[in-house]
């Protein structure tokens, strides 16, 4: 079975990088799927943030082009976020996600907290 | 971006009711929309896709429905475990999106 797990600091100060690893059993990130990051704020509001495909192109939310970066590490079957100059808005559970046909497999979820 | 209005946003109801959730999208999707369940602590799980589809390993009294740009998830008969906030997605276009989410508890 596919198995997702998040992990990463819990606690970024603003203006600095969120970083997040998405770490992948059961299956092989290169064989297919994309790979996503989805977040959900405090107040419930979700947002898809991005993803990386199999293949390796990426495809971002416009509303956040200018600062995130997903990347992989095929070696390690990991894949990764980046969010840059994070803000108190920022403020969020991540979770990473496959998706085939719709979003089948999640990670259990991060809490990242953007305070100084 | 495809907005998605989610109606009711908060909802009560009695173990065995039928129970209806509506997602409107503000332009045409066609049936590229899924819907998730999503209770505290866990992720979200997949309940319908493609708008009528059944995800794997979802009970039978869930079902999915559309009408024009209308969409429903439907319970026929409220169980315990069925209370959870649930959310609509599109993904007819990037970027997707989500609806705001009903919250559904038992009265």
């Amino acid at each position: 079975e596919i198995q997702l797990q998040e992990s990463g600091p819990g606690l970024v100060k603003p203006s600095q990088s969120l970083s997040l690893t998405c770490s992948v059993t059961g299956y092989t990130i290169t064989s297919g799927y994309d790979w996503s990051w989805i977040r959900k704020f405090p107040g419930n509001k979700m947002e898809w943030m991005g993803y990386i495909s199999y293949s390796g192109s990426t495809n971002y939310n416009p509303s956040l082009k200018s600062r995130i970066s997903i990347t992989r590490d095929t070696s390690k079957n990991q894949f990764f976020l980046q969010l840059n100059s994070v803000t108190t808005e920022d403020t969020a559970t991540y979770y990473c996600a496959s998706w085939e046909l719709y979003f089948d497999y999640w990670g259990q979820g991060v809490m990242v907290t953007v305070s100084s | 971006d495809i907005q998605l209005t989610q109606s009711p946003s908060s909802m009560s109801a009695s173990l065995g009711d039928r129970v209806s959730l509506t997602c409107q999208s503000s332009q045409g999707i066609g049936n590229y929309l899924s819907w998730y369940q999503h209770k505290p602590g866990k992720p979200p799980k997949p309940m319908i896709y493609y708008a009528t589809n059944l995800a794997d390993g979802v009970p039978s009294r869930f079902s999915g429905s559309r009408s024009g740009s209308d969409y429903s998830l439907t319970i026929s008969s409220l169980e315990s475990e069925d209370t959870a906030i649930y959310y609509c997605l599109q993904y007819d276009e990037y970027p997707y999106t989500f609806g705001a989410g009903t919250k559904l508890e038992l009265k």
